[in-house]
């Protein structure tokens, strides 16, 4: 059975602050991992995806390290509107088929 | 972009009673569709793989009798919820991927939701 652990939280932090998000996988074979995000009764949306190198979109950062199998979203100046839930995926692909597993989030408040 | 739409948003209905969930992709073609489900403050649960054609593929523990999953052409999934119980309420969510025009390929798409409540 394949898992993705992430700290549920809530994370709440003030305006500005700058927070970090862990998840680690089970299998050592996983592939390519995302983050999305999801907002209270939603449906999730693609964030950013995780590359090998680490990559950054504005104030977010995503990195990974396959030695120890995390990943990792650091949210630099939050914004009240960065309030959500985040959502750790892990694809695989096994025997031809890419399967996604998610973590159950981790819910982010940032209040002013 | 790619847009994957689902219909209804909400539902409220008797115990006993089924109810349809239908999910399109709106600008892409959709071979495989995947539907899920999320209780309050759990994880997205994959309940069955829709293959366009044939049979889902259900995960394990997934009455496949239950859930009853047609994808008759290539941009249209539905999921039935037959013989609806309370604890069949939850939030249904349905997701493509566009594998011809995303270079991303573990992106997902997904339906708004559809939050169902069974009395």
């Amino acid at each position: 059975r394949k898992e993705v652990e992430q700290d549920p939280g809530p994370f709440n932090v003030p305006e500005g602050a700058t927070v970090a998000f862990n998840c680690t996988y089970s299998n050592s074979a996983s592939q390519s991992f995302f983050w999305y995000r999801q907002d209270c009764r939603k449906e999730p949306k693609l964030l950013m995806s995780v590359y090998s190198s680490g990559n950054e979109d504005g104030r977010f950062t995503a990195q990974l390290n396959r030695a120890s199998q995390y990943i990792s979203l650091l949210i630099r100046d939050s914004k009240l509107s960065d309030s959500a839930t985040y959502l750790c995926v892990v694809n695989d692909n096994d025997s031809g088929y890419s399967t996604l597993t998610f973590g159950k989030g981790t819910m982010l408040l940032v209040s002013p | 972009g790619a847009v994957v739409s689902q219909h209804p948003s909400w539902v409220i209905c008797k115990s006993g009673t089924s109810v349809k969930i239908e999910c399109r992709s709106l600008d892409f073609q959709a071979t495989t569709m995947f539907w899920y489900r999320q209780f309050p403050k759990q994880s997205l649960m994959l309940m069955a793989t829709s293959n366009e054609g044939s049979k889902a593929t259900y995960e394990q523990g997934v009455e496949k009798d239950k859930f009853l999953i047609n994808h008759a052409s290539l941009t249209l999934s539905t999921l039935t919820v037959t013989s609806a119980h309370p604890e069949d309420s939850s939030f249904y969510i349905c997701s493509a991927r566009d594998f011809q025009n995303r270079a991303i390929t573990g992106e997902l798409f997904f339906g708004e939701g559809s939050r169902l409540t069974v009395l």
